[in-house]
């Protein structure tokens, strides 16, 4: 059975980076997939961050880019999201969660982590 | 960017109804589409991909159908279990993928 655990800080200041990981069970990451970060303010609906392929391959959502970075760390079967310069409007439960190869939709998730921004 | 618009925001079923929910893509996304199921405080679940296909698990009471702009998920007869809030998923262009805005379920 596959999954997926979210773990970071939960409360960070405005202006600073955040920091999740993600570590994966049950799947070796190598194998394959994309994997993807998603963000869902309180009371709000969900947003896609980005996702990263076992290569390395990125892709993010353009409203973000400038902001966000993601990686992977085959290693320890675990990857990662930061998100730079951030502000109360990032204040969210994150998920990571497993996108289906040739298909992109996710059918894994973590059970998420809220992070907080505020001083 | 393909927006995807959910309606209704609300939707006021009693247990044991059918529940008709609504998803409407910018433009085509031919059958590349997906629905969650999310409770509160939960991750969403997967329930639909491929616009029409029930994922390992889902009961047979969620249906989904559509193509190209025009998506309906169908829940049969209501359980105490479904009420909850439902998103549809566009896969077929991105990035960026998108959700729509949701739909919540809820008991009348």
């Amino acid at each position: 059975q596959v999954q997926l655990q979210e773990s970071g800080p939960g409360l960070v200041k405005p202006s600073e980076t955040l920091s999740l990981t993600c570590a994966v069970s049950g799947y070796s990451i190598s194998s394959g997939f994309h994997w993807g970060w998603i963000r869902q303010p309180p009371g709000k609906g969900l947003e896609w961050i980005g996702s990263i392929y076992h290569s390395g391959a990125t892709y993010y959502n353009p409203s973000l880019k400038s902001r966000v970075s993601i990686s992977v760390d085959t290693s320890k079967n675990q990857f990662s999201l930061k998100v730079n310069s951030v502000t109360a409007a990032d204040t969210a439960v994150y998920y990571c969660a497993r996108q289906i190869r040739a298909s992109y939709y996710f059918d894994y998730w973590g059970q998420g982590t809220l992070v907080t921004v505020s001083s | 960017e393909i927006m995807m618009t959910q309606s209704p925001a609300t939707l006021s079923v009693s247990p044991g109804e059918r529940a008709t929910l609504s998803c409407r893509a910018s433009q085509s996304v031919s059958s590349n589409l997906a629905w969650y199921q999310q409770k509160p405080g939960q991750a969403p679940r997967l329930l639909i991909y491929g616009a029409s296909t029930r994922a390992t698990g889902i009961p047979a009471r969620f249906s989904g159908s559509g193509s190209g702009t025009e998506f309906t998920l169908t829940i049969s007869s209501l359980q105490s279990e479904d009420f909850a809030v439902y998103y549809c998923q566009q896969y077929d262009s991105w990035p960026p993928l998108t959700f729509g805005g949701g739909t919540k379920v809820e008991i009348k």
